[in-house]
């Protein structure tokens, strides 16, 4: 299809472990948003790109988070010695096809639900 | 600090019947959306509100927005077990959410 995929889609880590989080946009998009939700909370904004450029990490949650897109296209999200406190699904979103409509309307992936023991 | 609240957080509806979720922010936002969320699933857009008085229809739901009373209403008619989901409203570029309202269609 020609959505917004993620990957893994269920990560299980032992407590300090490093994990990677992959977005795949859909094709075109100019900006890709990541968000964290817990569980039976609203979505949590984390970081933007436009193109590969990260124009707001105001969200990150400590230092430990770490968020690229070095070609505009593909983001990582990295979250390093992992925490409890990060278990969660990190939901990413894209946007704005150039010359679209001015709605930015966002469009998720499934998510990856990350569990830290 | 901008903060989106929704009421009620949790809705237990008969099928048949009509209700109104609300949505309410503390700041200005010229837009606002409206997502639906299915257990285990991710967010399906439904509805995008760009000016003040916009009103959108799709089948069973209808979405409405007062820029100046900074709020939107998501309407819900002749409710079916089909709509059970959770339901999010978000205002904003870095959408910032409301905590959702858990919707049950029971027959």
């Amino acid at each position: 299809g020609a959505g917004v995929s993620q990957s893994p889609r269920y990560k299980v880590a032992k407590r300090g472990q490093d994990v990677a989080l992959r977005c795949d946009p859909i094709s075109g998009h100019v900006s890709l948003f990541w968000y964290q939700q817990a569980l039976g909370q609203g979505p949590e904004f984390l970081t933007y790109f436009q193109n590969e450029a990260q124009l707001d990490k105001s969200g990150l949650p400590s230092d430990r988070f770490f968020a690229e897109r070095p070609e505009g296209s593909v983001s990582t999200l990295k979250i390093q010695r992992t925490q409890k406190e990060d278990s969660a699904v990190y939901l990413c979103a894209s946007s704005g096809r150039l010359g679209g409509s001015g709605a930015n309307e966002q469009f998720f992936g499934p998510g990856t639900r990350l569990t830290v023991l | 600090e901008l903060k989106v609240e929704q009421n009620p957080l949790f809705l237990s509806m008969q099928e048949g019947k009509n209700y109104t979720i609300y949505c309410n922010y503390s700041t200005t936002s010229d837009r606002l959306y409206w997502y639906r969320q299915d257990p285990g699933k991710s967010l399906e857009s439904l509805f995008v509100l760009l000016s003040n008085g916009a009103v959108k229809q799709e089948g069973r739901l209808m979405a409405s927005l007062d820029t100046k009373a900074r709020l939107s209403t998501l309407h819900i008619t002749a409710a079916v077990h089909d709509l059970s989901a959770t339901y999010f409203c978000a205002v904003r570029g870095k959408l910032i959410f409301g905590q959702g309202t858990e919707l049950s269609v029971k027959p």
